[in-house]
């Protein structure tokens, strides 16, 4: 069945790093768009980045431009969130999420359980 | 920031709940690719509406979609009991990026 499993989240202190995974399964991973979506503790859910199919595009949402990085690796069915520079508004589930489409217009169809990140 | 949704609203078993999404021409109103999400606290949301009215295989009828200008609508017809979740909406921007409403908190009395 179509899988999306995260892991890497943790407890960190502010200022320091930390590399969250994903991996997909039941699906053709190289054809999708995919994104990072997090929700905080008694917040809603707020939009990370997304990196297109091939990975020849990235976008990432304004608060965390410069310090977080997604990446993919298609020959390895792995999704990426590169978090530098923690802060303590930082901390929430971090939620791997598949889009319908190759770019990211589709809609997120298949979500991750997630993975905590505490700063 | 992100789009306009009530913060709650709520509705009795059977009933018809319809929740708003106000964006501006730059999302919401410049593309059809507007999508909504129910999300039972604790687990992963699920996605019930894309490209504004359209279903995802396996959703109840009862969710509809529609928009207007700048502004998306989720209708929950014959409201149950599970229906009673906090409900998100996106869309897609000019930017190439995504943004999500605010979530609207459905209560079924």
């Amino acid at each position: 069945q179509v899988q999306l499993v995260e892991s890497g989240g943790g407890v960190v202190q502010p200022g320091r790093s930390l590399t969250l995974s994903c991996e997909a399964s039941g699906f053709t991973f190289r054809d999708f768009a995919m994104h990072w979506v997090r929700q905080a503790p008694g917040k809603g859910l707020e939009w990370v980045a997304v990196i297109w199919y091939n990975g020849n595009n990235k976008y990432h949402a304004d608060s965390v431009k410069g310090r977080f990085t997604i990446s993919r690796d298609n020959s390895k069915n792995t999704l990426y969130l590169q978090l530098d520079s923690l802060r303590a508004e930082d901390s929430a589930i971090y939620h791997c999420v598949k889009d319908r489409e190759w770019l990211p217009r589709g809609g997120m169809d298949v979500w991750g359980q997630g993975t905590t990140v505490i700063v | 920031s992100a789009l306009t949704q009530p913060a709650s609203v709520s509705g009795s078993p059977g009933q018809s709940i319809t929740i708003s999404c106000t964006g501006t021409s730059s999302d919401v109103g410049g593309y059809n690719h507007v999508s909504w999400y129910q999300h039972h606290p604790g687990k992963a949301p699920k996605f019930i509406i894309y490209d504004v009215s359209n279903r995802p295989s396996g959703v109840s009828g009862r969710f509809s979609g529609s928009k207007s200008v700048n502004t998306a609508f989720l209708t929950i017809s014959g409201l149950q009991a599970e229906d009673e979740a906090d409900y998100y909406c996106s869309s897609f921007t000019s930017s190439s990026t995504v943004i999500f409403g605010g979530g609207t908190k459905l209560t079924v009395l």
